[in-house]
């Protein structure tokens, strides 16, 4: 089956500088890639997902971009504020409607 | 428009106690789904389901069981609980015709002692 993996697990970065967290995939079947932001006790939310026939998509200060052929997709965040604070998973999916969740990454805005 | 609850909140159980976990969602989605979340291991399928009358086995089912009798309703049991599965669980629910978004729900936080 579909196994993710991201990296890396903790972020640690200065308010207005960038963030990036990269996913990799296994099944090449995988079609769609969204991003989860869950903060301390709340419930995960999705910030925003990519399907496999685009390889850039943006919104606002946050970008996902996707390489099919090396099967890893990335967020990246641009000027980070405190309130980016919170642990970020991606997730892929290869069969209609099931997703395959990475571990998660902590990040950290230092201001 | 509640979107997706999650009934208790919080739970404390003994080894081998039995209890139900309630799902529920006002949005008419067909998808619904069962998932479990542990530190440094982000959230695993336990069960989900394509829609009223219908289950299906997930990454972690053991040891739980699932019913979904009405639409907007999505029940996880555990028969006799073990510590193993101690552990935050999300429901989560989704649309037909846009079936890879998921909407999640507040989360219990179940400690099995």
């Amino acid at each position: 089956g579909e196994n993710v993996e991201q990296h890396p697990s903790t972020l640690s970065v200065q308010e207005g500088d960038s963030a990036v967290i990269k996913c990799t995939y296994s099944d090449s079947a995988s079609n769609y890639f969204p991003w989860y932001k869950q903060e301390l006790g709340k419930r995960p939310q999705l910030i925003i997902d990519i399907r496999s026939n685009v390889g850039e998509k943006k919104d606002q200060r946050i970008a996902v971009t996707l390489n099919k052929t090396a099967k890893h997709f990335s967020l990246h965040i641009t000027e980070t504020q405190p309130e980016d604070s919170a642990v970020y998973f991606c997730a892929a999916s290869n069969i209609r409607n099931k997703l395959v969740f990475g571990a998660g990454t902590i990040l950290r805005v230092k201001s | 428009n509640a979107g997706v609850t999650q009934t208790p909140k919080f739970r404390v159980l003994k080894t081998g106690q039995s209890m139900t976990l309630l799902c529920a969602q006002d949005m008419n989605h067909e998808y619904m789904y069962w998932y479990r979340q542990d530190p440094g291991m982000g959230l695993r399928l336990i069960h989900y389901s394509v829609g009223e009358g219908t289950t299906a086995k997930g990454e972690v089912p053991d040891g739980y069981n699932v019913s979904r009798l009405k639409k907007q309703n999505f029940l996880l049991g555990l028969e006799s609980a073990a510590p193993s599965q101690t552990s935050v669980y999300f429901c989560a629910s989704g649309l037909l015709v846009r079936t890879d978004t998921q909407y999640f729900g507040p989360g219990t936080r179940l400690t099995v002692l």
